[in-house]
């Protein structure tokens, strides 16, 4: 089984809430990631939990605040977002850091108003 | 500085027609090159990889070849379907690079009935 499951498929939020997205992986993988990806571009590394610790913050506003609970699961937490944070928002996972293949969720659409 | 160029889309084709889709990388070190796909309203699927040169990868009938000398990883199949309509994406990943995937800029595939 190579799932990753991400819930909500689709997130409508204000600028003033509070929301999370949530992630999961069965496959005893070691490595979760966060990407956004906007219309028509790749997507874009946000963060790396390694051993649910995290090992990659690529400098993304602390309006988005991840979170690994255990090895199975991944959160991104959302407050006061702008516009211009609406994205497909993807997870990831893979065995362990380093050229290892990683399986994508489905995506988070997610629209800020 | 690593990177990963791919061919500037849209590619349209026939259905039963050739298809091929070039990449070529920059790399310091040894990557691991991919091919992911995304379907419409969907994440990325990974299609097929290879992790050392010559090495083949194959999968749902198309292939692409690590190619060391010419630094390139092209798509190939040689009979599209409707169904393969999608953003394809290569990418590299290096051991050394802490599992930060390097993606091209993507490549859209349209498949005329």
């Amino acid at each position: 089984d190579t799932e990753v499951t991400q819930t909500p498929k689709h997130l409508v939020m204000g600028m003033t809430n509070k929301k999370s997205l949530k992630c999961e992986q069965h496959m005893g993988h070691r490595a979760m990631y966060w990407y956004k990806q906007k219309a028509k571009k790749p997507p874009e590394l946000m963060f790396v939990y390694s051993y649910e610790k995290l090992s990659i913050n690529e400098s993304v506003p602390s309006r988005f605040s991840p979170e690994c609970p255990n090895s199975s699961l991944l959160n991104l937490h959302l407050h006061a977002l702008q516009p211009e944070d609406s994205a497909l928002y993807l997870c990831a996972s893979s065995q362990g850091q380093g050229a290892e293949t990683q399986y994508f969720g489905p995506g988070t659409r997610l629209l800020v108003l | 500085g690593n990177s990963v160029t791919q061919m500037e889309g849209p590619v349209t084709l026939s259905e039963e027609a050739f298809l091929t889709i070039n990449c070529t990388y920059t790399a310091t070190g040894y990557p691991s090159l991919f091919w992911y796909v995304q379907y419409p309203g969907e994440g990325l699927q990974l299609l097929l990889k290879a992790t050392k040169a010559d090495d083949k990868g194959s999968n749902k009938g198309f292939e692409a070849t690590y190619r060391k000398e010419t630094t390139s990883f092209h798509l190939e199949k040689g009979s599209v379907q409707v169904s393969d309509s999608a953003v394809y994406f290569c990418a590299l990943d290096l051991y050394s690079s802490a599992s930060k995937i390097i993606f091209g800029s993507g490549t859209r595939l349209s498949i005329r009935p």
